[in-house]
């Protein structure tokens, strides 16, 4: 157990919906990070929050957007879904907002299908 | 940001063989060298993990090594057993750019 919970850990919508993905980082952590890993695919970087702030901004779509909520919860929102964004939604976290500082804590994913 | 890339993608040894898998990347700024292990289904872990002022690092089964001025690093697993097969990726990064992973190297351990 990594520390960090994802929810919902399953999530079936159809194209056109809007989407609403939560997670906590574990305990102390500042930095909250969302990765999208669709089929057979590499982990590619959406946007990092750190202490409430946006800190770095990777291939995110205009129809995503996340944001880092006081108490440290991070939520990624998807609208206008398409059959494209069927994928596992990682979030991560860090103790600092710097990269390369250490390890990144994975939590377990949440697997979104559009139909 | 870092052009990062794995080789080989997929890899495939006997039992009981070695694996190394080579990560390339393309900022010299870059000072910290991890590699991550995604089983099929799990979220990725941290296996070991290297910095800059070190050239080779070792982990029971498992060593990473760094060539800084080629900007290369490799991760080296001996005696494989069936439970190494994974995704195994690498994420290169200076103290800005812990945000990209490699392409990923898919290892099969052959009983």
């Amino acid at each position: 157990d990594s520390g960090v919970t994802q929810t919902p850990k399953h999530l079936i919508t159809a194209t056109g919906q809007r989407v609403t993905l939560r997670c906590s980082p574990r305990s102390g952590d500042l930095s909250v990070y969302w990765y999208q890993q669709s089929l057979d695919q590499g982990l590619q970087f959406l946007i990092q929050y750190y202490n409430g702030e946006e800190r770095a901004k990777g291939n995110i779509l205009e129809r995503f957007s996340a944001q880092q909520f006081p108490d440290l919860h991070s939520e990624l929102n998807l609208s206008s879904l398409e059959l494209g964004d069927s994928a596992l939604y990682f979030c991560a976290s860090s103790p600092t907002g710097l990269a390369g500082t250490g390890e990144l804590f994975f939590g377990e994913g949440s697997r979104l299908t559009v139909l | 940001g870092e052009n990062v890339e794995q080789h080989p993608s997929t890899l495939s040894v006997q039992e009981g063989d070695s694996a190394v898998i080579k990560c390339t990347y393309s900022d010299s700024a870059s000072n910290y060298f991890p590699w991550y292990k995604q089983e099929l289904g799990k979220r990725p872990q941290l296996i070991i993990d290297i910095r800059s002022n070190v050239g080779e690092k070792k982990d029971q089964r498992i060593a990473v090594t760094l060539n800084k001025t080629a900007k290369h690093f490799s991760l080296h697993i001996t005696e494989t057993q069936p439970e190494d097969s994974a995704v195994y990726f690498c994420a290169p990064s200076d103290t800005g750019n812990q945000f990209y992973f490699g392409t990923g190297t898919s290892l099969t351990v052959i009983p």
